[in-house]
């Protein structure tokens, strides 16, 4: 079992969607939890950071933990097309992060 | 958000030849910077962990003659890649973290002919 478990996708939805993405994971011993966007040929750019279990919401974006079933969320509200990107969820116990592979997302206008 | 940012963006080099990648955190100081490398259509790969003032930390199966690191100060790591060869092209990340996360650099997309 991979530490990190990521739908590949591809995630096709159209403007205006909710858009719904998910990790699951093995190891009990991570704390932090990231989820990243990467739009083609770009680095990745941190969209939401969590401590624990809980949620976060940052605007549109809302992002969960939920430690005892290993699992954690990203919801998107009101998709629009600049959204379309690879988003990669990762987690850490210490200083090295874990990634997920990405979901590749396309909102379609 | 913290900023890093990379140069060259892309290079293009002859297969012998070495290629150095720097990595700067422009707003914070990072005392461990991280190098990964990206093919396409995959995820981040971990090369290695940088950090300042002592030796470079490689992943398994990564040669450390081969990706020389060096993290001189507080705010800049570079990555050489030495003698490459067609099979090094590939887009490479640095990040840096001023805490718990993690600030990605834009990549280099390095090219060998």
């Amino acid at each position: 079992q991979k530490e990190v478990e990521q739908d590949p996708g591809p995630l096709s939805v159209p403007e205006g969607a909710i858009v719904s993405l998910n990790c699951t994971y093995s190891n009990s011993a991570f704390q932090y939890f990231m989820w990243y966007r990467q739009y083609s040929r770009k680095g990745p750019e941190l969209l939401m950071y969590t401590y624990s279990s809980g949620n976060k919401e940052d605007g549109r974006f809302t992002a969960q933990v939920d430690k005892s079933s290993k699992y954690i969320s990203l919801f998107i509200r009101d998709s629009q097309p600049s959204d379309s990107a690879t988003y990669l969820c990762a987690m850490s116990g210490s200083e090295k992060l874990v990634f997920g592979k990405g979901t590749k997302l396309t909102v379609n206008p | 958000g913290a900023v890093v940012s990379q140069h060259p963006s892309w290079v293009i080099c002859k297969s012998g030849t070495s290629v150095k990648i720097e990595c700067r955190s422009l707003d914070f100081q990072a005392t461990t910077m991280f190098w990964y490398r990206q093919f396409p259509k995959q995820s981040l790969m971990l090369m290695a962990t940088s950090n300042e003032g002592s030796k470079a930390t490689y992943e398994q199966g990564v040669e450390k003659d081969k990706f020389l690191i060096n993290h001189a100060s507080l705010t800049l790591s570079t990555l050489t890649v030495t003698s490459a060869h067609p099979e090094d092209s590939s887009f490479y990340i640095c990040s840096a973290r001023p805490k718990e996360t993690q600030y990605f650099g834009p990549g280099t997309r390095l090219l060998v002919l």
